[in-house]
């Protein structure tokens, strides 16, 4: 069976700092990948999507970036964190060419102080 | 542009009590998939349920049946005989099938539903 793994699971850092999220698959191959920022209020926001290695798309200009450097591991980085980044921090993945559901992992909570 | 509304932002109900979610979506595709999710405190979504644009049978797992309606453009979600567990937040979700491998989903802001013993 399909599990994903985000790590860490909670994060305290000053605004300035950089950041790295990491978050892998297991049990799927090619699967496309997600990140989502859940901020106060529940919205959910697609940041960065991935069909491929080395294959991001951004829906946001923001202060973050992705990347993907192997088939199932997903990177949410930044150079300088900005009080704004806080929030809630979900990565997702979903079948390439399958039936569009999406997976969550459980999260990251992001503290910028 | 396709689109989900959740009208409702917070539902209290007691125990045992039926309650429904309601989910209305615009697109403008003949092919789409709506979606269920649930939130509960811990934070982590959980998917409960698929339907395709060209499915409008409705659907029972246990506690849990979901109306699709084409014709008012709606999705919604009830669950009887509410349980405290069922307390947490549900998204709604829209995605078109036309286009692209990414299959990308829009939420809706979600509705807050907390069951009281």
């Amino acid at each position: 069976s399909q599990t994903i793994h985000q790590w860490p699971a909670t994060l305290v850092q000053p605004v300035g700092s950089p950041l790295s999220l990491e978050c892998t698959v297991e049990g799927t191959s090619n699967p496309n990948l997600y990140w989502y920022r859940q901020a106060a209020g529940r919205g959910l926001q697609l940041l960065f999507y991935s069909v491929g290695i080395g294959q991001i798309s951004s829906e946001v200009p923001q202060n973050l970036s992705a990347s993907r450097p192997q088939d199932r591991q997903f990177i949410l980085s930044s150079k300088k964190l900005l009080l704004s980044d806080s929030g809630f921090y979900l990565c997702a993945w979903s079948s390439a060419g399958g039936l569009h559901e999406q997976y969550f992992g459980p999260g990251t909570r992001l503290t910028v102080t | 542009a396709q689109k989900v509304t959740q009208a409702q932002t917070e539902i209290s109900v007691v125990e045992k009590e039926d309650v429904t979610l309601d989910c209305v979506y615009e697109t403008r595709d003949t092919t789409y998939y709506l979606f269920w999710y649930k939130q509960p405190p811990s934070g982590e979504l959980v998917f409960l349920i698929r339907r395709n644009s060209f499915d409008e049978q409705n659907e029972i797992s246990g506690r849990y049946s979901w109306n699709f309606q084409k014709s008012t453009s709606s999705f919604n979600f009830t669950i009887t005989a509410s349980q405290v567990v069922d307390s947490a937040v549900y998204f709604c979700a829209l995605s078109e099938g036309s286009g692209g491998s990414n299959y990308k989903l829009t939420f809706g802001k979600g509705t807050l539903l907390t069951v009281n013993p």
